[in-house]
């Protein structure tokens, strides 16, 4: 059984600029959440992704935008870069639908440092 | 509003001492509380979970934490630190949907 896998690494980028995180969820999950981490805060929430459907949204502006495709791994794209979306980016998947409840757990992975510059 | 809120942002402890990080939490339903680490360049691991039931909860490498609903608590301890056990560690209420809210988080530093 895979865990969750992320990529890139690192990813270093300018002020304006596009980018594209992706994600490889676990093996048999069908749900994808994305978390931004500053550095020195929690997680939050951004997105959440149910069978290639967007599932909820954390207060993150339209420019964070995701896909989640039909072998339920995901993307997080961020347009038009600021230096405050330097962040570890998380991915996190699981099993289960919108009313499944916390039964499921959320198994994340390693995560995308993402620097503006 | 649904937050947690963590005591501390750094606790120091001696190898062999009592772990005692300190979470509360804020909820209008009953609460689902998880705790999770975070190890460097390592992805967010459970720890434990709380949903209904028992409140006293155990979870990996000898961590449990207790669920007062009369202190709106859910503190994470450990008999006796040992050096693996350094690491951030993170307080989560689940929100519904799927959604977590994490706490800032607590990082334990262990000395010999």
């Amino acid at each position: 059984e895979t865990g969750v896998t992320q990529s890139p690494t690192h990813l270093i980028k300018t002020r304006g600029q596009q980018v594209t995180l992706r994600c490889s969820s676990q093996s048999g999950h069908n749900t994808v959440s994305w978390y931004q981490q500053a550095l020195g805060q929690g997680p939050q929430f951004i997105f959440q992704y149910y069978r290639e459907e967007e599932n909820g949204r954390g207060n993150f502006p339209p420019r964070f935008s995701g896909l989640q495709f039909p072998n339920y791994s995901s993307e997080l794209n961020v347009n038009a870069l600021e230096l405050d979306d330097s962040a570890l980016y998380l991915c996190a998947s699981s099993l289960g639908g919108p009313t499944s409840g916390s039964k499921n757990i959320q198994y994340f992975g390693a995560g995308t440092r993402l620097s503006v510059l | 509003a649904q937050s947690v809120t963590q005591l501390g942002s750094h606790v120091s402890v001696s190898e062999g001492a009592l772990v005692l990080l300190r979470c509360n939490y804020s909820s209008s339903v009953p609460p689902y509380l998880f705790w999770y680490v975070q190890y460097p360049n390592q992805g967010l691991q459970l720890l434990l979970k709380y949903t209904t039931g028992a409140t006293l909860v155990k979870g990996i490498n000898g961590f449990e934490a207790e669920f007062k609903k009369s202190e709106t608590s859910f503190h994470l301890t450990k008999p006796s630190a040992h050096m693996s056990d350094a690491a951030e560690y993170f307080c989560v209420l689940y929100t519904g949907f799927q959604k977590l809210v994490f706490g800032t988080g607590t990082r334990l530093l262990v000395s010999p």
